[in-house]
């Protein structure tokens, strides 16, 4: 099993340009979450799917960010226009279930917006 | 989601067992307890979730309170590569993990 694949590994873009990181999820896997990890805030859930449709989006900062899943193997996460705030590690992850089965998470996208 | 509370950093000698604890006293009936490692410069991974009782695998055990107001994570015998941050999480009826601060565990020769 390839586990979780997120595309690329590392980003580095000017302020006001736009990103797209991709999230494949592990094959079976019916849950994807999309995370943002900086050193002021930790791990924070930005939003998460079931079933290709988002459930909760709550934890996406602002409306710069938006997230598709056309599908059970892909998802992205796009930043529009993106700021040097946003510079942080993305993480996907996904799970067989929604709630208490366990989350595998993907390499993760250090993302640089300079 | 109901807040934990873990110490910021444990060492640990290696080949040596390992307790890292975690307090959750606003925890509710129907809350799991959710352990995730983070190595570095890796994504989390899943280590163990209990309810009520006491929890064992290839990878940790995982101790309950009687009243489930806290819980410990014990690694048997610890090796460099169990250096990592540990997370205790409470998991209720949503799908979502809240991480924390986690424990920085130091594994050393």
């Amino acid at each position: 099993d390839a586990g979780v694949i997120q595309s690329p590994r590392h980003e580095v873009t000017e302020m006001g340009q736009e990103v797209t990181l991709r999230c494949k999820p592990i094959s079976g896997h019916n849950s994807l979450f999309w995370y943002r990890q900086t050193m002021m805030r930790g791990l924070e859930l930005l939003i998460y799917f079931n079933n290709n449709v988002p459930i909760d989006d709550s934890g996406m900062p602002e409306d710069r960010f938006s997230a598709k899943m056309p599908n059970a193997s892909f998802s992205t996460l796009k930043i529009q226009p993106s700021e040097p705030r946003d510079s942080a590690v993305y993480f996907c992850a996904s799970s067989v279930g929604r709630v208490n089965y366990e989350q595998y998470f993907g390499p993760g996208t250090r993302l640089t917006v300079t | 989601d109901a807040k934990t509370t873990q110490p910021n950093s444990m060492e640990s000698n290696e080949e040596e067992p390992v307790h890292l604890p975690c307090n959750h006293s606003t925890i509710s009936g129907t809350d799991y307890i959710h352990w995730y490692r983070q190595l570095p410069s890796q994504g989390p991974e899943y280590v163990i979730h209990g309810l009520t009782s006491n929890v064992n695998n290839r990878m940790a055990s995982l101790a309950i309170a009687e009243d489930r107001k806290s819980s410990t994570l014990i690694l048997h015998r610890a090796t460099l590569r169990d250096a990592a941050v540990y997370y205790c999480i409470l998991r209720g009826t949503a799908s979502k993990l809240t991480f924390g601060t986690g424990t920085r565990l130091q594994v050393t020769l």
